[in-house]
């Protein structure tokens, strides 16, 4: 599979500022997603980034809160913008990856921790 | 109704034992299920996948899928306390198109 990297892997930020997370890979990929993870609580889908287009975003999420950037098919970024509290969580971006197989499997970075002061 | 649900446990186990996870789904063209382990602290890690009904082994990880009752778990055998982690299933779902997480459950391992 894949070998995803994300930078920073934590941070503490300050109410009204942002952060832009980044993700890389070490393959070219179609399919890039951001997730987030709230404390305790399972995964959620933040955006699909595909390279060329605009990300494509969940109910609950807008662009202007968390833009999104996929300027090649290995790299994309995701920015946390006018940070509250309610957005310390855990930002993990993942890629599918074909597994030999009929069906797409995804695989996840290593996540960004988040904590909003 | 959770598109994805687990029960939350903690599903506690003695080492040596079988533990079982299930998890249930409600998009009925779900075609791809997954399992992943994540350690607290980490990212998921995925563990299995399975796209057929019936059952599926990997050492000592045996997931099972009955799509007409939609349900998917997974056996670990000679359970470890290294396997002390949270659980989570995934469901491919065709009607939105996208990977759908439970929301877990966490199994303890003691000696």
């Amino acid at each position: 599979s894949a070998v995803i990297s994300q930078k920073p892997s934590r941070d503490i930020c300050q109410r009204g500022t942002s952060l832009t997370i980044q993700c890389q890979v070490d393959s070219q990929v179609t399919m890039m997603f951001w997730y987030r993870q709230q404390p305790g609580q399972s995964l959620t889908l933040i955006a699909t980034a595909n390279q060329g287009s605009e990300a494509t975003y969940e109910s609950g999420f807008v662009i202007d809160k968390f833009p999104i950037s996929r300027p090649n098919l290995t790299f994309s970024t995701l920015t946390v913008s006018n940070m509250s509290p309610e957005d310390s969580s855990i930002y993990l971006c993942s890629v599918e990856d074909p597994g030999g197989g009929l069906y797409n499997e995804q695989f996840f970075g290593p996540g960004t921790r988040l904590t909003v002061l | 109704q959770k598109e994805v649900e687990q029960n939350s446990g903690p599903l506690s186990v003695p080492e040596g034992a079988i533990a079982s996870l299930n998890c249930t789904y409600s998009d009925r063209v779900s075609q791809s299920f997954f399992w992943y382990r994540q350690y607290s602290g980490k990212s998921p890690e995925l563990i299995m996948s399975i796209y057929s009904n019936g059952d599926k082994e990997d050492g000592r990880f045996t997931a099972q899928l009955n799509k007409a009752s939609q349900y998917v778990s997974l056996l670990i055998r000679d359970s470890q306390p290294s396997d002390s982690a949270t659980y989570l299933c995934a469901v491919y779902s065709g009607g939105y198109n996208k990977l759908i997480f439970g929301a877990g459950t966490r199994l303890a391992v003691h000696p």
